[in-house]
């Protein structure tokens, strides 16, 4: 069973950094790529940021391009998102998402980690 | 970028009713070398994460039960329930995979009538 579990969430201020993280078993890690997508609060899906299997391109938001990078540690099983220079707008949950072997859509999510940034 | 556009925003129906989801792309996502229309379809209930349902714009996920199916091509799609029940309440979203930065529905969020 494919799971992925995220953490790293909390209260920041602006301006302020915060590391996520999202451990993952039940496939082999390298073999998909792997996605960050925020939902604000009462809002819709949005995708934030792509990683390769091999870890060897990265594609952006441009609404985080700049302050966010996304890296995978393929002997640990795990992705993570480097988020710098924080924004209110920020403020959403993150949901690692796993793209499907056969397409750039997302067959399985974690539960997700609330980002806050507020003073 | 690709703008999706899902339509209505809500839409309530009664139990066995049929429930029908809209959704169109600001550029076509069919592509032609392979006839794949890259649209997929998420289910998000309250407090839990998007859900895949569809994706190749017809193609059911394994486990999704068969009331759930998806049409259409090139810039048009559709999300149909056949016979609602009472655990189909959520929000829906469609996405389109065709290009970077992929790019989701506003959601349509489906309640019982």
């Amino acid at each position: 069973e494919v799971q992925l579990l995220e953490s790293g969430g909390g209260l920041v201020q602006p301006g302020g950094s915060l590391r996520l993280s999202c451990a993952v078993s039940g496939f082999t890690f390298s073999d998909n790529a792997l996605n960050w997508v925020r939902q604000a609060p009462g809002k819709g899906l949005e995708w934030v940021s792509s990683i390769t299997g091999s870890g060897g391109r990265t594609y952006y938001a441009d609404a985080v391009k700049g302050r966010f990078t996304i890296s995978r540690d393929n002997s640990k099983n795990t992705l993570y998102l480097q988020m710098n220079s924080l924004r209110a707008e920020d403020t959403a949950v993150y949901y690692c998402a796993k793209n499907s072997s056969g397409g750039y859509y997302f067959d399985s999510w974690g539960q997700g980690t609330l980002v806050t940034v507020s003073s | 970028d690709i703008v999706m556009t899902q339509s209505p925003d809500s839409l309530a129906v009664s139990l066995g009713e049929r429930a029908t989801i809209n959704c169109k792309s600001s550029q076509s996502v069919l592509d032609s070398s392979n006839n794949k229309n890259y649209l997929a379809w998420y289910q998000q209930k309250p407090g839990q994460p998007p859900k895949l349902l569809i994706y190749w714009a017809s193609t059911r996920e394994s486990g999704v039960p068969d009331r759930f199916s998806g049409s259409g091509s090139g810039t048009d799609f559709t999300l149909t329930i056949s016979s609602l029940q009472a655990e189909d309440v959520a929000v829906y979203y469609c996405q389109q995979y065709y290009s970077t930065p992929c790019s989701f529905g506003q959601g349509t969020k489906l309640d019982i009538k």
